[in-house]
């Protein structure tokens, strides 16, 4: 079983559409949530955390669902601009915090 | 201004060679990690460390090598045993606080010819 799983996409929505990523994880002891982004042939960069009471910057809103170990990431308004890959990363306490990588989401968004 | 820098961008293998990819960090991050990346793929784990003169193998170390004589540094060699190179490779590092996520050098896309 893989420890972060994400559903491929990829997504398709038209310009101003509001989507939706979820993500689960497997490890309950994950502490530190995050979504990154990752653009094609680029490097992924953080995009933003996820804080248990679930937190927004501007246009994306992540929550995080501790007793379910789901993480989601909601665009809303989307724009030809937040086209790329999104990357779903949760913490792995036993291993000095070190990241895992879900597989990604690609989200395509259209004119 | 502080961050992690990867060269080259490119390079290029031939059958049966050894290649190095530098990965230099100004972050003043104890623990840098290798990830690589095949086309639509995710990130796999290469190698890690988290403090000068230690690492560990990741889920993928065969055909790899690394070695951490400074901090600011981790360079990743490809060796001939590594069959299948041809890849985009990710260097990225971490600071002490759960709270951190990864900051990642831009990337070096290996191809072998």
């Amino acid at each position: 079983r893989k420890e972060v799983e994400q559903d491929p996409g990829p997504f398709n929505v038209p310009e101003g559409a509001t989507v939706a990523f979820n993500c689960t994880y497997s490890n309950s002891a994950s502490q530190s949530f995050f979504w990154y982004r990752q653009d094609c042939r680029k490097e992924p960069k953080l995009l933003m955390s996820v804080y248990s009471s679930g937190n927004e910057d501007g246009r994306f809103t992540a929550q995080l669902n501790r007793a379910s170990q789901y993480i989601s990431l909601l665009i809303r308004d989307s724009k030809l601009s937040d086209s790329a890959t999104y990357l779903c990363v949760v913490t792995e306490p036993g291993a000095g915090n070190m990241l895992t990588f879900g597989g990604g989401t690609r989200l395509m968004v259209k004119p | 201004d502080g961050g992690i820098t990867q060269s080259p961008k490119y390079l290029f293998r031939k059958e049966g060679q050894n290649v190095t990819l530098s990965c230099e960090q100004n972050l003043n991050h104890d623990a840098m990690y290798w990830y690589r990346q095949d086309p639509g793929q995710g990130l796999r784990l290469i190698y890690y460390s988290q403090i000068v003169n230690d690492f560990q193998k990741g889920d993928i170390a065969e055909g790899y090598s690394v070695s951490r004589e400074k901090k600011e540094s981790f360079p990743l060699t490809v060796t001939s045993a590594q069959k299948n190179p041809t890849a985009f490779y990710l260097c990225a590092s971490k600071g002490p606080l759960a709270g951190y996520g990864y900051t990642f050098g831009s990337g070096t896309r290996l191809t072998v010819v």
